[in-house]
């Protein structure tokens, strides 16, 4: 079964709001969990690492302030979008960080974000 | 830096016929994972297979196989006998390793369609 959560999977605002997305591991404790974001038809694109107790790490060109993360316990983080405006419209993924004898790395099953 | 090429972005094949799906990668690493995954229309993430850059074995599941070659930085992707239900997108991914866990790296994406 899923080990990542995501919620919600959609959700559509009107822009100058903040959204925010909650990942969760289900089973196991994630001291780092990753941020995607993937435009139509594009690629997934790392946004951030969340890292448990300490400040996230950004990918170049994006903005720290605008995409709030906060992985305040080792099974949830979440990414907050400020003052979301219609280009942020995307779908927006986490991914587990834990490494060693598991196979396969987890991703949540997606939050797609229409800001109109 | 790390990089992922798929190189063919569209294929479009006949119910039963093989397709095979190009990526190559370039990594200063020594220790890496190469991925791959499906991206049905829904967006979730199906999780295919992982290899690390230490076991150059084939690997064959049911109607799948994959095909890795380091000397030409390579990680092919078949499947035999498609059916109308292989039709995704599929990624190739590309990460190091990390104790706290990894993030991926993901190539552009090859959209496979199987007509009947």
């Amino acid at each position: 079964g899923a080990v990542v959560s995501q919620h919600p999977s959609w959700v559509i605002c009107k822009s100058g709001t903040s959204v925010k997305i909650e990942c969760r591991s289900l089973d196991f404790q994630a001291t780092t969990m990753f941020w995607y974001r993937q435009f139509p038809k594009q690629s997934l694109m790392l946004m951030a690492t969340s890292n448990e107790g300490s400040k996230a790490t950004y990918e170049q060109g994006v903005e720290k302030d605008k995409f709030l993360i906060n992985h305040a316990s080792l099974t949830l983080s979440t990414l907050t979008v400020t003052s979301a405006h219609p280009e942020d419209s995307s779908f927006y993924i986490c991914s587990d960080g834990v490494a060693g004898s598991r196979n396969e790395q987890f991703f949540g099953p997606g939050t797609r974000l229409t800001v109109l | 830096a790390q990089k992922v090429t798929q190189a063919q972005t569209e294929i479009s094949v006949v119910e039963k016929e093989d397709v095979t799906l190009d990526c190559v990668y370039e990594t200063r690493d020594t220790t890496y994972y190469l991925f791959w995954y499906k991206q049905p229309p829904s967006g979730e993430l199906v999780f295919l297979i992982r290899r690390n850059s230490f076991d150059e074995q084939n690997e064959i599941s049911g109607r799948y196989s994959w095909n890795f070659q380091k000397s030409t930085s390579s990680f092919n992707f078949t499947i035999t006998a498609s059916q109308v239900v292989d039709s995704a997108v599929y990624f190739c991914a590309l990460s190091g390793y990390s104790n706290s866990g990894y993030a991926l790296n993901f190539g552009k994406g090859t959209s496979l369609l199987v007509t009947p």
